[in-house]
């Protein structure tokens, strides 16, 4: 499998400009998460997908930002406008989720990520 | 709100030492903890995942372990080479929840 793939590996934009970042899951799993990696802030979960639909976006920071799952095997992740604030290392991640596994041998995957630069 | 603490932020060590990643987190209701791997400009690549019901986890050099109702976890590297050189990320899945919180981690540095 190629794991997670994510594009673009690097995006520089300018200020105010709509940015969109893309992933795709590993085939089968039905679980999809975004997360930014900032050196203040760690990691942290802006939202996610079970079976295409968000369950939680409460990490999404305003209204600029926004996602999208339209099938089981695509996601994007759109800011608009961008701000500078908003670079940042964007990663994607998915799994497989069942209710017979629930809470056990739940292993996410991640992928390469997105360096945002916002100017 | 749970929260991940991951002491030291740094750590820098001669090839060869066994050493010791330390975890804490405030609610020991979880899931489960995963000890993760990040090379500078790439993704995680997880190491070691211990569900709540275990103690430890091994996985070749490396061992972890969990004291949930302390809420800590180490990671233990036996034997030290250049190529552990990473940082180490620490994350807990909440009861009830399917997220991660990550640790702020651990940038380790092996000196040949």
């Amino acid at each position: 499998d190629a794991g997670v793939i994510q594009s673009p590996r690097h995006e520089v934009t300018e200020m105010g400009q709509e940015v969109t970042l893309r992933c795709k899951p590993i085939s089968g799993h039905n679980s999809l998460f975004w997360y930014r990696q900032t050196m203040m802030r760690g990691l942290e979960l802006l939202i996610y997908f079970n079976n295409n639909v968000p369950i939680d976006d409460s990490g999404m920071p305003e209204d600029r930002f926004s996602a999208k799952m339209p099938n089981a095997s695509f996601s994007t992740l759109k800011i608009q406008p961008s701000e500078p604030r908003d670079s940042a290392v964007y990663f994607c991640a998915s799994s497989f989720l069942t209710i017979l596994r629930q809470g056990r041998d739940y292993e996410q995957y991640f992928g390469p990520g997105t360096r945002l630069t916002v100017t | 709100k749970q929260e991940v603490t991951q002491i030291p932020a740094a750590l820098s060590v001669p090839e060869g030492e066994n050493l010791v990643l330390n975890c804490s987190f405030t609610d020991s209701a979880i899931y489960n903890l995963q000890w993760f791997r990040q090379d500078p400009g790439k993704g995680l690549t997880s190491l070691l995942l211990i569900q709540s019901s275990q103690r430890e986890q091994t996985s070749g050099r490396l061992n972890a372990s969990l004291d949930k109702s302390s809420g800590r976890s180490t990671l233990y590297i036996a034997a030290s080479q250049p190529g552990d050189s990473a940082t180490y990320l620490c994350a807990v899945r909440p009861q009830g929840a399917q997220k991660l919180v990550f640790g702020q981690g651990t940038r380790l540095t092996i000196n040949p």
